[in-house]
């Protein structure tokens, strides 16, 4: 059964400081991976997604994430950190094929806390 | 272009009772998906439907039941509901062209308590 760890509950970083959260997953085959990012009581909204080539993908808001299969890893990194990245991240593996193609299994979420 | 829209935002429901939630889905997606996150936690899939047939089921009882309409909308309904049921509520939509590649958009999610 796919699932993936987020490995850190709570990260606490400066304003303008680098990001790096991290995301390990357990799949069978290729991974369709996902991050989104989710502000207090509203929903989910897409960051980015990795699906194949290119294993440095680019998203919204200044972020990207990093493909490593040898370590099982889609880490999501950002150079620069703004007030208004404060939110809760989640990574996602999407279900390749079968019934129930595209559900997402998530992890158990990161908060991102931001200091001025 | 409108997004994904559930209605209502919040809802206080008592033990045993049963409950509908709502979905619409963004224009033109013909897939949804329902998720339920408990407060601290990821959101985890209850089922999904598409072209108004259930197309795969997570680790949920027969309590929780869907249905999708001709428009693509779609009801979460839950019966005999317990405590544990309190969390929010997403639904997430798709273009469903039978790609595991689509992404899926969510809407704001309906808060459920279950005192």
């Amino acid at each position: 059964a796919q699932s993936v760890t987020q490995p850190d509950i709570h990260i606490t970083v400066s304003e303008g400081a680098s990001l790096e959260l991290r995301c390990n997953y357990s799949y069978g085959a290729t991974p369709y991976l996902f991050w989104y990012v989710q502000s207090p009581g509203q929903g989910l909204q897409l960051l980015l997604k990795y699906f194949s080539g290119d294993t440095l993908v680019q998203g919204i808001k200044g972020f990207e994430a990093e493909f490593k299969r040898s370590q099982s890893s889609f880490n999501l990194r950002k150079p620069s950190v703004h007030w208004s990245d404060a939110a809760e991240y989640f990574c996602a593996v999407g279900n390749a094929g079968g019934t129930s193609y595209g559900k997402l299994t998530f992890g158990q979420g990161t908060i991102l806390t931001v200091h001025p | 272009e409108t997004g994904v829209t559930q209605s209502p935002t919040h809802l206080i429901k008592t033990r045993g009772q049963q409950v509908t939630l709502r979905c619409s889905s963004q224009s033109g997606h013909n897939t949804v998906s329902w998720y339920q996150q408990a407060l601290g936690q990821g959101p985890q899939f209850i089922f999904q439907y598409y072209r108004e047939e259930e197309n795969g089921r997570g680790n949920f009882p027969p309590r929780f039941s869907g249905l999708q309409f001709p428009n693509y909308s779609s009801e979460l309904n839950v019966n005999a509901l317990e405590l544990d049921d309190s969390a929010l509520y997403l639904c997430a939509s798709s273009l469903g062209q039978r790609s595991s590649t689509d992404t899926q958009y969510f809407g704001p999610g309906t808060r459920l308590t279950v005192l």
